[in-house]
């Protein structure tokens, strides 16, 4: 079956610390992984997309890792802000327009 | 330049009522995507056009839902008769291309039937 989990469910830090999230999955075929940001009341919004060849990849403050031979890739964020609070979702792709989505890592940053 | 327009922002409506909900794409994007969101199932794939056709509908929940693109600059996503469990966020998204690019949300919204 097709599944993306991602862990933890939920995560509070405190501003200026640093957090991994976590996503595993079992999907098949494999085009590629992305991660995107939800703040709360708004879509979701793309901030990396990571193909087959690609192991680590930065937008700013947050970096990606994928291991396609685990099936795991991670999203690391340093140095936390109080707007990267909202929730991160992992998403992979089977090709062209099918998506499989994880339920996504509620990131909360305190001041 | 305009992101992905939905409207409204939200909608309280009674069971059993018509609910039409609108989204306008981005301008040159070739793929349309609905989706539903809910805490419980998080994010699902409605139904999906390219070129203003339906490609995809099998997540349609039933045939109380239809949606329709009858131009490349606008499309409606329909509920009627609506039930209280098709309360949710429905968002629109686009993508230039084929549909295996990356996909621009718009605002969603916010659905509530009573």
């Amino acid at each position: 079956k097709n599944q993306v989990e991602q862990s933890p469910q939920s995560l509070i830090i405190l501003e200026g610390k640093n957090c991994t999230l976590q996503c595993n999955y079992t999907v098949s075929p494999f085009s590629n992984l992305r991660w995107y940001k939800q703040d709360t009341g708004r879509g979701p919004v793309s901030l990396t997309i990571m193909t087959f060849s690609e192991n680590t990849k930065s937008n700013g403050r947050y970096t990606a890792t994928l291991d396609a031979d685990t099936k795991q890739s991670s999203l690391h964020i340093t140095a936390s802000q109080l707007s990267d609070s909202a929730s991160y979702i992992c998403v992979v792709s089977r090709g062209g327009y099918q998506l499989i989505w994880g339920a996504g890592t509620k990131l909360i940053i305190k001041p | 330049d305009a992101g992905v327009i939905q409207s409204p922002r939200h909608e309280v409506t009674e069971m059993g009522q018509e609910v039409t909900l609108r989204c306008k794409p981005i301008s040159g994007h070739n793929s349309l995507f609905w989706y539903r969101q809910t805490m419980m199932r998080g994010l699902e794939l409605l139904i999906y056009f390219n070129n203003n056709v339906p490609i995809d509908d099998s997540g349609m929940p039933e045939d109380r839902f239809s949606a329709k693109m009858p131009n490349a600059s606008f499309s409606t996503l329909k509920i009627q008769p609506s039930e209280p469990r098709d309360s949710a966020v429905y968002f629109c998204a686009s993508t230039p291309g084929g549909g295996g690019g990356e996909q621009y949300f718009g605002p969603g919204t916010r659905l509530t039937v009573t």
